[in-house]
């Protein structure tokens, strides 16, 4: 079965100081992969996916990725954290079962607080 | 441009009431997704179209949940006889491509089934 597992329930660094959420998948074949962030009451924002090419992925807001395939993670990442990065954090991958369907599926979440 | 709407954005419900839950894609998308995402859960899956069609639904979760997409573009999620398992955030996204593109989320329906 395919699936996102994300270790961590919370995350929290000071301001200006790296951080690192986590992300694990389980699927068949290549993966696509998402993050997406969610601040309370919105709808969930793309960040970054990686679908193929260099294993590193630039996406919005200075965050980036690296996808290891040996490890099967997808780990997000940012050099100097901001007070505003605190959110939810979810980590995705597309599902490659159920003929045309691009269903995502979620892990369960990461919230992520950035103390100033 | 414009985003992905959804409305109304929160929705009160007495058990038993029939509700619609209204989409609105980013003009010119082809796919469109719903998602349902309980308290502190990540979404999850219900149902997807390609144009007007419904090509997967095997994640609504009863025969009391129907979604229609009859013109390609606005879509309707229903939900009959609403129990209070049913309060959640109900999620719309759309997508321009059928294959593997980034799936854009509105702000969500915040359904209270009491």
């Amino acid at each position: 079965a395919q699936s996102v597992a994300q270790p961590e329930d919370q995350v929290n660094v000071a301001e200006g100081n790296p951080l690192t959420v986590k992300c694990t998948y389980s699927v068949s074949g290549n993966p696509y992969l998402f993050w997406y962030v969610q601040y309370p009451n919105r709808g969930l924002q793309f960040l970054l996916k990686y679908i193929t090419g260099d294993n590193l992925v630039k996406g919005s807001y200075g965050f980036e990725a690296e996808f290891n395939k040996s490890q099967t993670s997808f780990h997000l990442k940012k050099p100097s954290a901001l007070v505003s990065d605190s959110a939810l954090y979810f980590c995705a991958v597309r599902s490659l079962y159920g003929g045309a369907t691009n269903k995502l599926i979620f892990g369960t979440g990461t919230l992520l607080a950035v103390q100033p | 441009g414009a985003g992905v709407s959804q409305s109304p954005r929160y929705k009160v419900a007495k058990r038993g009431q029939d509700v619609a839950l209204r989409c609105d894609p980013i003009s010119g998308h082809v796919s469109l997704f719903w998602y349902q995402q309980a308290l502190g859960q990540g979404p999850e899956f219900l149902t997807y179209f390609q144009n007007e069609a419904q090509l997967d639904k095997s994640g609504l979760p009863s025969d009391r949940f129907f979604a229609e997409r009859p013109e390609g573009s606005v879509s309707t999620l229903k939900i009959q006889r609403t129990q209070q398992e049913d309060s959640a955030v109900y999620l719309c996204a759309s997508s321009l491509r059928t294959e593997g593109g980034t799936q854009y989320f509105g702000p969500g329906t915040r359904l209270l089934v009491l």
